[in-house]
Protein backbone atom coordinates (compact mmCIF):
# COMPACT_ATOMS: atom_id res chain seq x y z
CA UNK A 1 0.00 0.00 0.00
CA UNK A 2 1.33 3.46 -0.86
CA UNK A 3 1.23 5.82 1.91
CA UNK A 4 1.39 9.37 1.53
CA UNK A 5 2.28 11.43 4.14
CA UNK A 6 0.74 15.37 4.50
CA UNK A 7 2.91 18.35 5.90
CA UNK A 8 1.94 20.48 7.98
CA UNK A 9 -0.70 18.77 9.63
CA UNK A 10 -1.89 22.43 10.92
CA UNK A 11 -0.83 25.64 8.47
CA UNK A 12 -2.31 28.85 10.25
CA UNK A 13 -1.65 31.97 7.74
CA UNK A 14 -3.23 35.18 7.05
CA UNK A 15 -5.77 36.47 4.53
CA UNK A 16 -3.08 36.97 1.35
CA UNK A 17 -0.83 35.15 2.43
CA UNK A 18 1.31 31.93 0.02
CA UNK A 19 0.33 28.90 0.92
CA UNK A 20 2.14 25.87 0.63
CA UNK A 21 1.16 22.21 1.41
CA UNK A 22 3.23 19.10 1.17
CA UNK A 23 2.32 15.44 0.10
CA UNK A 24 5.12 13.26 0.00
CA UNK A 25 4.35 9.28 -1.03
CA UNK A 26 6.19 6.22 0.00
CA UNK A 27 7.06 5.05 -3.32
CA UNK A 28 6.49 6.85 -6.54
CA UNK A 29 3.39 7.18 -7.97
CA UNK A 30 4.69 9.43 -11.06
CA UNK A 31 1.73 11.72 -11.49
CA UNK A 32 -0.44 9.83 -10.57
CA UNK A 33 -1.73 12.30 -7.85
CA UNK A 34 -5.25 14.78 -6.63
CA UNK A 35 -6.00 17.36 -4.13
CA UNK A 36 -9.05 18.01 -2.67
CA UNK A 37 -10.68 20.67 -0.66
CA UNK A 38 -12.97 19.84 2.09
CA UNK A 39 -14.75 22.61 4.48
CA UNK A 40 -17.06 21.49 7.18
CA UNK A 41 -20.37 19.54 6.43
CA UNK A 42 -19.43 19.29 2.73
CA UNK A 43 -18.13 16.32 0.36
CA UNK A 44 -14.48 16.74 -0.98
CA UNK A 45 -13.65 18.75 -3.67
CA UNK A 46 -11.65 18.42 -6.72
CA UNK A 47 -8.90 20.75 -6.53
CA UNK A 48 -5.86 19.32 -9.20
CA UNK A 49 -5.37 16.11 -10.95
CA UNK A 50 -2.41 14.45 -12.65
CA UNK A 51 -0.20 16.47 -10.18
CA UNK A 52 -0.77 19.35 -12.03
CA UNK A 53 -3.77 19.96 -13.76
CA UNK A 54 -6.89 22.21 -12.06
CA UNK A 55 -9.62 20.94 -12.52
CA UNK A 56 -13.38 22.42 -13.83
CA UNK A 57 -13.53 25.91 -12.09
CA UNK A 58 -10.55 25.90 -9.83
CA UNK A 59 -9.38 29.26 -9.75
CA UNK A 60 -5.98 30.07 -11.35
CA UNK A 61 -4.28 30.77 -7.12
CA UNK A 62 -4.32 27.05 -6.90
CA UNK A 63 -1.79 25.53 -8.64
CA UNK A 64 0.05 21.65 -8.28
CA UNK A 65 3.25 20.37 -8.74
CA UNK A 66 6.00 17.27 -8.36
CA UNK A 67 6.05 13.70 -9.76
CA UNK A 68 7.35 10.69 -8.49
CA UNK A 69 7.08 10.58 -4.54
CA UNK A 70 7.47 14.66 -3.63
CA UNK A 71 4.43 16.86 -4.16
CA UNK A 72 3.43 20.40 -3.63
CA UNK A 73 -0.26 22.31 -3.48
CA UNK A 74 0.42 25.98 -3.58
CA UNK A 75 -2.32 28.68 -2.84
CA UNK A 76 -0.65 31.87 -4.21
CA UNK A 77 -3.02 34.81 -2.52
CA UNK A 78 -5.29 33.19 0.29
CA UNK A 79 -8.60 34.25 -0.22
CA UNK A 80 -11.29 33.70 3.17
CA UNK A 81 -12.68 30.90 1.51
CA UNK A 82 -9.73 28.93 1.09
CA UNK A 83 -9.73 28.03 4.98
CA UNK A 84 -10.39 24.51 4.77
CA UNK A 85 -9.13 20.78 4.82
CA UNK A 86 -6.98 19.79 2.36
CA UNK A 87 -6.49 16.02 1.10
CA UNK A 88 -3.84 14.61 -1.11
CA UNK A 89 -4.78 11.25 -3.20
CA UNK A 90 -3.00 8.57 -5.04
CA UNK A 91 -4.12 6.88 -7.95
CA UNK A 92 -1.09 4.89 -9.42
CA UNK A 93 -1.70 1.64 -7.35
CA UNK A 94 -4.66 -0.36 -5.61
CA UNK A 95 -5.50 0.33 -3.11
CA UNK A 96 -6.42 3.97 -3.86
CA UNK A 97 -5.01 6.09 -0.63
CA UNK A 98 -5.35 9.35 0.92
CA UNK A 99 -2.92 11.46 2.88
CA UNK A 100 -4.53 12.44 6.41
CA UNK A 101 -4.88 15.99 5.51
CA UNK A 102 -3.59 19.50 6.23
CA UNK A 103 -5.88 21.75 8.50
CA UNK A 104 -5.70 25.69 7.12
CA UNK A 105 -6.49 28.09 9.64
CA UNK A 106 -6.74 31.60 9.76
CA UNK A 107 -3.80 32.92 11.98
CA UNK B 1 -25.98 19.00 -14.03
CA UNK B 2 -23.88 15.89 -12.61
CA UNK B 3 -25.63 15.23 -9.18
CA UNK B 4 -25.41 12.33 -6.42
CA UNK B 5 -27.08 11.68 -4.23
CA UNK B 6 -26.68 8.78 -1.68
CA UNK B 7 -29.15 7.29 0.75
CA UNK B 8 -29.61 4.73 2.91
CA UNK B 9 -27.95 5.93 6.17
CA UNK B 10 -28.67 4.79 9.57
CA UNK B 11 -28.19 3.42 12.74
CA UNK B 12 -28.05 -0.22 12.82
CA UNK B 13 -26.13 -2.91 15.37
CA UNK B 14 -23.06 -4.23 15.43
CA UNK B 15 -23.06 -7.17 13.46
CA UNK B 16 -25.80 -5.71 10.81
CA UNK B 17 -26.03 -4.74 7.49
CA UNK B 18 -27.23 -2.37 5.47
CA UNK B 19 -27.45 -1.04 1.93
CA UNK B 20 -26.35 1.80 0.52
CA UNK B 21 -27.58 3.57 -2.98
CA UNK B 22 -26.21 6.52 -4.84
CA UNK B 23 -28.99 7.84 -7.82
CA UNK B 24 -26.91 9.45 -10.28
CA UNK B 25 -27.76 11.86 -12.95
CA UNK B 26 -26.15 14.71 -15.83
CA UNK B 27 -23.68 12.20 -17.52
CA UNK B 28 -23.45 8.81 -19.21
CA UNK B 29 -23.40 6.59 -16.12
CA UNK B 30 -22.31 3.35 -18.11
CA UNK B 31 -19.63 5.59 -19.35
CA UNK B 32 -17.78 5.85 -15.81
CA UNK B 33 -16.09 4.26 -13.08
CA UNK B 34 -17.34 4.95 -9.67
CA UNK B 35 -16.51 4.72 -6.12
CA UNK B 36 -17.60 4.40 -2.44
CA UNK B 37 -15.25 7.00 0.04
CA UNK B 38 -15.59 7.06 3.54
CA UNK B 39 -14.76 9.72 6.30
CA UNK B 40 -14.69 9.02 10.11
CA UNK B 41 -16.30 11.59 12.97
CA UNK B 42 -13.54 13.91 12.59
CA UNK B 43 -11.11 11.53 10.58
CA UNK B 44 -9.80 11.85 7.14
CA UNK B 45 -11.34 10.24 4.04
CA UNK B 46 -10.89 6.29 3.33
CA UNK B 47 -11.54 4.52 0.22
CA UNK B 48 -13.19 1.74 0.51
CA UNK B 49 -14.48 0.32 -3.14
CA UNK B 50 -14.72 0.63 -6.50
CA UNK B 51 -16.40 -0.60 -9.70
CA UNK B 52 -15.46 -0.19 -13.24
CA UNK B 53 -18.06 1.23 -16.20
CA UNK B 54 -18.85 -1.86 -17.43
CA UNK B 55 -19.47 -3.32 -14.00
CA UNK B 56 -17.04 -6.35 -14.51
CA UNK B 57 -14.11 -5.43 -12.29
CA UNK B 58 -14.63 -4.78 -8.44
CA UNK B 59 -12.05 -3.59 -5.93
CA UNK B 60 -12.05 -3.21 -2.03
CA UNK B 61 -9.85 -2.08 0.65
CA UNK B 62 -8.40 -4.62 2.32
CA UNK B 63 -9.39 -3.69 5.61
CA UNK B 64 -12.81 -4.65 4.63
CA UNK B 65 -12.18 -8.28 3.99
CA UNK B 66 -14.50 -9.55 2.41
CA UNK B 67 -17.75 -7.85 4.02
CA UNK B 68 -18.43 -5.29 1.66
CA UNK B 69 -20.01 -5.63 -2.34
CA UNK B 70 -20.07 -2.70 -4.64
CA UNK B 71 -22.51 -3.13 -7.40
CA UNK B 72 -23.82 -0.97 -10.17
CA UNK B 73 -27.59 -0.95 -12.25
CA UNK B 74 -27.24 0.64 -15.33
CA UNK B 75 -30.97 0.76 -15.88
CA UNK B 76 -31.47 3.28 -13.08
CA UNK B 77 -28.28 4.65 -12.69
CA UNK B 78 -27.59 3.33 -9.69
CA UNK B 79 -24.43 2.69 -7.53
CA UNK B 80 -24.25 0.73 -4.71
CA UNK B 81 -22.80 -0.57 -1.53
CA UNK B 82 -24.20 -3.75 -0.11
CA UNK B 83 -22.37 -3.81 3.98
CA UNK B 84 -22.38 -6.49 5.85
CA UNK B 85 -21.06 -7.93 9.35
CA UNK B 86 -21.01 -4.07 10.59
CA UNK B 87 -18.35 -3.07 13.33
CA UNK B 88 -18.46 0.04 15.39
CA UNK B 89 -15.32 0.83 12.87
CA UNK B 90 -17.48 1.09 9.93
CA UNK B 91 -19.10 4.34 11.87
CA UNK B 92 -18.37 7.09 9.01
CA UNK B 93 -20.17 9.49 6.31
CA UNK B 94 -19.92 7.39 3.00
CA UNK B 95 -19.70 9.00 -0.05
CA UNK B 96 -20.29 7.87 -3.38
CA UNK B 97 -17.86 9.84 -5.74
CA UNK B 98 -17.63 9.49 -10.03
CA UNK B 99 -14.20 8.19 -11.12
CA UNK B 100 -13.17 11.34 -13.63
CA UNK B 101 -10.43 9.17 -15.66
CA UNK B 102 -9.57 5.45 -15.20
CA UNK B 103 -5.87 5.76 -16.08
CA UNK B 104 -5.01 8.65 -13.37
CA UNK B 105 -7.75 7.37 -11.36
CA UNK B 106 -9.31 10.17 -9.38
CA UNK B 107 -12.64 11.72 -7.90
CA UNK B 108 -14.51 14.79 -10.58
CA UNK B 109 -17.34 14.34 -8.54
CA UNK B 110 -19.10 13.83 -4.93
CA UNK B 111 -22.04 13.09 -3.25
CA UNK B 112 -23.17 14.61 -0.04
CA UNK B 113 -22.58 11.40 1.55
CA UNK B 114 -24.92 9.22 4.15
CA UNK B 115 -23.87 8.69 7.63
CA UNK B 116 -23.99 5.12 9.12
CA UNK B 117 -23.73 4.67 12.31
CA UNK B 118 -23.03 1.68 13.78
CA UNK B 119 -24.15 0.87 17.58
CA UNK B 120 -26.07 -0.95 20.13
Amino acid sequence: EIVLIQSPATLSLSPGERATLSCRASQSVSSYLAWYQQKPGQAPRLLIYGASNRATGIPARFSGSGSGTDFTLTISSLEPEDFAVYYCQQGRNWPITFGQGTRLEIK
Amino acid sequence: EVQLLESGGDLVQPGGSLSLSCATSGFTFTNYAMTWVRQAPGKGLEWVSSISASGSATFYADSLKGRFTISRDSSKNTLFLQMNSLTAEDTAVYYCAKVRDTIYYFFDYWGQGTLVTVSS
